[in-house]
């Protein structure tokens, strides 16, 4: 079986400040796993992938196997990263995959 | 054309009615999918396309009909739906590979009402 944790389901916090969106994931195989954000009014789009091992916007995550995270940080929050944040993990199926994510959390910036 | 797109963006629709959601994308990919996201929870996967054939249903009602006429279509055939199934129904799509960089790319959605 394959679980996504978001243990928080709001952060809000001054412009300027950092910012750190947790996950947490179960799975047995190898992990591939997804930062995905929804601003308002916006279509869910693809921040980040662990394996790309880019920053985008700023926010960089990097997966630990030993704790099974896949934390979400960014130095310096800005007024636009206020979204809705989802975590996923792709997992296998045979040939085919499956996304899970995990119940979200609202980021809000205030200036 | 890098884009998922959904028509229609909204649709009321009653109990005894039949419509249908529609998908489309042009960027070769060969998986298609269809999430269900209710307000404030994320996306639900119901079902997957792969190269054209069914791959993976979770368990969704015969109520939703998946379609995937060809590679770049997906449509969703809604009928004798309940008031419980109003959500925001996203498509997304895939290169369709087992290539670990993956991604899906997900469309703006249909907000669908169930009367």
């Amino acid at each position: 079986a394959q679980r996504v944790t978001q243990p928080e389901k709001l952060l809000s916090v001054f412009k300027g400040a950092p910012v750190e969106l947790k996950c947490n994931y179960s799975y047995s195989g190898s992990p591939e796993l997804f930062w995905y954000v929804q601003y308002s009014r916006q279509r869910l789009q693809l921040l980040l992938r662990h394996i790309s091992r880019e920053s985008i916007k700023g926010f960089t995550a990097d997966l630990n196997k030993g704790e099974t995270s896949f934390h979400l940080k960014k130095p310096f929050a800005q007024e636009e990263d206020s979204a809705m944040y989802y975590c996923a993990l792709l997992g296998r199926r045979g040939a085919n995959s499956k996304l899970t994510f995990g119940k979200g959390i609202t980021l809000s910036v205030r200036p | 054309d890098t884009e998922v797109t959904q028509t229609p963006k909204h649709l009321v629709m009653g109990m005894t009615n039949k419509k249908s959601l529609k998908c489309e994308q042009h960027m070769g990919h060969r998986a298609m999918y269809w999430y269900k996201q209710k307000a404030k929870k994320p996306p639900e996967l119901m079902f997957v396309y792969s190269y054209e054939k069914l791959s993976i249903n979770e368990s969704v009602p015969s109520r939703f009909s998946p379609e995937c006429p060809n590679s770049s279509l997906l449509n969703l055939h809604l009928h004798a739906l309940q008031p419980e199934d109003s959500a925001l129904y996203l498509c997304a799509s895939s290169q369709g590979s087992t290539d670990p960089k993956e991604t899906q790319y997900f469309g703006p959605g249909t907000r669908l009402l169930v009367l």
